[in-house]
């Protein structure tokens, strides 16, 4: 059974400063997809990442997929009340083209 | 701008009672996903569809049935529901290889 483990849970910071969240896995995936989700809200997506070491950046967001494919990382530079939210990391299936979320990290940055 | 649109938005039911949710898609997609989110576990797929007249269990598809009669909808039923189903439902559609695209969610309580 295919498994992504994200760290941490919950993160609370100040406004200004910088976080790193992961997502881990034993597992190879073919793609890899960050998500945010607001209260009352879908989850939208913020990346998709698919090559081995791919690195992405969407403003201050920098998304890393590893090596392997195995897991990858989210880093938020200075944070703002606006980055405020759920984020899930969702991998695809190397084989059957399943998706498996993770369980999330939730993020709170205080003004 | 429709996206993906879910029906109703909250529901409370009786347990016993049966009920059907909508999800609809205006984007042409061939894939279509129910999951429920509860705090701590994520988001867990329920049954999905790969195309017109076709379902699939998903992770979790006990008590829950699901019909895909038209591409752009999809349904998913309890018959007799049980406090356990209380959860937030969501809808999602996409393509091959694609990421989803998610609806604003069912909010259920069974009494």
């Amino acid at each position: 059974t295919q498994l992504l483990e994200q760290s941490p849970q919950f993160l609370s910071i100040q406004e200004g400063e910088n976080l790193t969240v992961y997502c881990n896995s034993s597992s190879v995936f073919s793609s890899l997809q960050w998500y945010r989700q607001e209260p009352g809200e879908g989850p939208v997506l913020l990346v998709t990442v698919v090559t081995g070491g791919e690195v992405k950046k969407l403003k201050r967001l920098t998304f890393q997929f590893g090596d392997a494919r195995k897991d990858s990382s989210l880093h938020i530079t200075a944070a703002q009340p606006g980055d405020t939210g759920l984020y899930l990391c969702a991998g695809r299936g190397n084989r059957d083209d399943k998706i498996i979320f993770g369980k999330g990290t939730r993020l709170h940055i205080l003004p | 701008n429709a996206g993906v649109t879910q029906t109703p938005k909250f529901r409370v039911l009786k347990t016993g009672q049966s009920m059907t949710l909508l999800c609809a898609q205006d984007m042409n997609h061939e894939y279509m996903y129910w999951y429920r989110q509860d705090p701590g576990m994520g988001l867990r797929l329920i049954h999905y569809s790969v195309g017109e007249g076709t379902t699939a269990k998903g992770e979790v598809p006990d008590g829950y049935n699901v019909s895909r009669l038209k591409k752009q909808n999809f349904l998913l039923g309890l018959e007799s529901a049980a406090p356990s189903q209380t959860s937030v439902y969501f809808c999602a559609s996409g393509r091959l290889q694609q990421p989803q695209h998610f609806g604003d969610g069912t909010r259920l309580s069974i009494l």
